[in-house]
């Protein structure tokens, strides 16, 4: 069926180095995007999103990139801190509300001081 | 995007128990759906919470074991019935704000079942 999936499961990287989280996914209606990330002991958080009319997308310190022709998501982190040591989940959705979100399998960041 | 909250926060419960969750939005949202996470996995819909109808239930899980209740606008419950040790997870409650394309997701219930 379809799915939404990750390729490493865990990523360590030094503090103040940047981060690449990737994610690919198979479903080719989905043209909505969501990075979401996920504390240890809360819920998932959202942090960026993004249209499949787009390729880029920048918010503070993350910047998602999305390549349609290859189904593949990415999540670039800059400067990672500790405190972006969480679970990382990609979701896809199809624009026009109310849409089924399916969520990727997560990678575990791991930030080294 | 609405705060979310669900108690309890955490529970242990025995097996052949039942317990219910509850998640209060702080404005009204328009959809509200409940999520299964089990230890080191990702997040799987349980079903669409609908105010004043029946929940739409993802394939996998019916009403029977996971009855929904939707009064308003604002709150939602999820009932884990006759419970076995499997559905030890976290249970998440998330929200769809107007446009309904990204969910807002509450803190989770942290559920063990002996």
């Amino acid at each position: 069926g379809e799915s939404v999936g990750l390729h490493l499961p865990t990523l360590s990287v030094q503090e103040g180095d940047n981060s690449i989280i990737n994610c690919a996914y198979s479903n080719s209606a989905s043209d909505y995007f969501i990075w979401y990330k996920q504390e240890s002991g809360k819920g998932p958080q959202f942090i960026i999103d993004i249209r499949s009319n787009m390729d880029k997308r920048q918010g503070q310190r993350v910047t998602v990139l999305l390549n349609k022709t290859v189904k593949h998501l990415s999540l670039q982190i800059a400067a990672t801190q500790p405190g972006d040591s969480a679970v990382y989940f990609c979701a896809e959705n199809r624009s026009g509300g109310y849409q089924k979100v399916t969520f990727g399998t997560g990678t575990k960041l791991q930030v080294i001081p | 995007s609405a705060v979310i909250s669900q108690k309890p926060s955490r529970d242990i419960c025995q097996r052949g128990t039942s317990l219910t969750i509850q998640c209060q939005v702080d404005s009204q949202v328009t959809m509200m759906f409940w999520y299964r996470q089990q230890p080191g996995q990702s997040l799987t819909l349980i079903a669409t919470a609908n105010q004043g109808s029946e929940a739409t239930y993802e394939s996998g899980f019916v009403i029977d074991k996971f009855p929904i209740s939707r009064p308003n606008l604002t709150f939602s419950t999820l009932t884990v019935s006759n419970m076995s040790p499997e559905d030890s997870s976290i249970y998440l409650c998330s929200d769809s704000p107007a446009g309904g394309e990204t969910q807002y997701f509450g803190p989770g219930t942290r559920l063990l079942v002996l």
